[in-house]
Formats: C-alpha cells, sequence, structure tokens
C-alpha cells in the first residue's frame, strides 16, 4: 500500500514570496490533514478536510494560509505571502475514521519550508 | 485551549538504561497515542490508548493512559540505539471536531 505522498520535499523562498504544497493521502482515506511544525515543537494541526468539506480550520492563519480539497483526494496548501516566522514542515496525513477514537493517521514525509 | 506537555524535552542516556517520558495535560482527552518521529520523516504511531487506566506493551515499550485520561507515560527498557528519535504524544478533544492535539517532544538519543 502506498504511504502519503507529498511535494516537493524542500522549499526556500524570499519572504512575501507565494508557495503551495501538495500532499495526495492514502487511497480510500476520507479524512485528511495539514499540520505545521516548527523546530523542536509538535504538529500543530493547521486544517481538517472530511472528504472534500473542512472540518476543522480553527488555526489555520487565514489571511495568508489557505487549503482546498477538491475532489475529497488529493490536496494543497498554499501560503500567500509568506513570513519568516512560517519556516518550519508542513506535514499532510490521512486517516480512515474509525470508531472509539483509534483511527490511525499516516503522516507523510513533509515538505520543510525555509523563508529568508 | 487544550495543551500537552511532555517532560523531559530531551533525554541522552546509554544503551540498556531505562527511561520514563510523561504527557500531562489539565484536560481530558478521549484518547491518547503515541509517535515516534526520525529526521526527515513524518510521525508514526506506536500506540494508541483509549480507556483510563489502560496499560500498553510493545516489545520494550510500554504505554500507560492515566486514570483519568489527562496524562500518560512511555516506559522503555534497556534502550538501544534504534530506539533514538523524537517521542511525541498527542491527544484527542473530547469535543467539538475531536481533533488531536501534539505534545511539545521528547528528544532521545541512546548512545552505544
Amino acid at each position: 500500500e502506498a504511504g502519503v505522498a507529498q511535494s516537493p520535499r524542500y522549499k526556500i523562498i524570499e519572504k512575501r514570496q507565494s508557495v503551495a504544497f501538495w500532499c495526495n493521502p492514502i487511497s480510500g482515506h476520507a479524512t485528511l490533514y495539514w499540520y505545521q511544525q516548527i523546530l523542536g515543537q509538535g504538529p500543530k494541526l493547521l486544517i481538517q478536510f472530511q472528504n472534500n468539506g473542512v472540518v476543522d480550520d480553527s488555526q489555520l492563519p487565514k489571511d495568508r494560509f489557505s487549503a482546498e480539497r477538491l475532489k475529497g483526494v488529493d490536496s494543497t496548501l498554499k501560503i500567500q505571502p509568506a513570513k519568516l516566522e512560517d519556516s518550519a514542515v508542513y506535514l499532510c496525513a490521512s486517516s480512515l475514521e474509525l470508531a472509539g477514537g483509534r483511527d490511525t493517521q499516516y503522516f507523510g514525509p513533509g515538505t520543510r519550508l525555509t523563508v529568508l | 485551549t487544550q495543551l500537552l506537555e511532555q517532560s523531559p524535552q530531551f533525554l541522552s542516556i546509554q544503551e540498556g538504561e531505562n527511561l520514563t517520558v510523561y504527557c500531562n495535560s489539565s484536560s481530558v482527552f478521549s484518547s491518547l497515542q503515541w509517535y515516534r518521529q526520525e529526521p526527515g520523516e513524518g510521525p508514526v504511531l506506536l500506540v494508541t490508548v483509549v480507556t483510563g487506566g489502560e496499560v500498553k506493551k510493545l516489545k520494550r515499550l510500554t504505554f500507560q493512559f492515566g486514570d483519568a485520561r489527562k496524562d500518560s507515560s512511555l516506559h522503555i527498557t534497556a534502550a538501544q540505539p534504534g530506539d533514538t528519535g523524537l517521542y511525541l504524544c498527542a491527544g484527542r478533544a473530547t469535543s467539538g471536531t475531536y481533533k488531536y492535539i501534539f505534545g511539545t517532544g521528547t528528544r532521545l538519543k541512546v548512545l552505544a
């Protein structure tokens, strides 16, 4: 079974530029998550999709970040314009929604963004 | 805002030693997961605990969920260099969107 795919793996941009990340979840996984992981910290949820609907985007800085999952499969996360503090690893995860809180999130390798 | 504090933040031990990592919160979680993350990779799930007081063992790793479902611990017996990595706990909220809140992380280094 193929895992969660993300691209690019690395990206370096100047502040105020825009950038986009792509994620292809595991086939059949209805739930897709984007997390931001700043160096030395745990991941922070930015947005959660259930199929192509947004379940939670309470921690997404909506003035500069946007995400979509148009056909309920792959997803893109965009930052425009980027700030220095956006330097982080952006992780995508997907899961089957199982009862009892025992669902497993499968993470991709992440995209490491450096904003100069 | 639900927060999960992990301790210690960093741990460097010799091969063969035992260690315990703690994950604490003032909030109740419906379930708690432990992950290990290696450099350049995403976190990988180790275990999920759901019931207060639940204990799970995975080879040399023992996980416990607190009775009140507010805290958890991970104990490693006879640590090996292969255990090196970032250990993350993640609690699932009991209401709202039931999202996962990740802990601050414990970076473990096991020296041969």
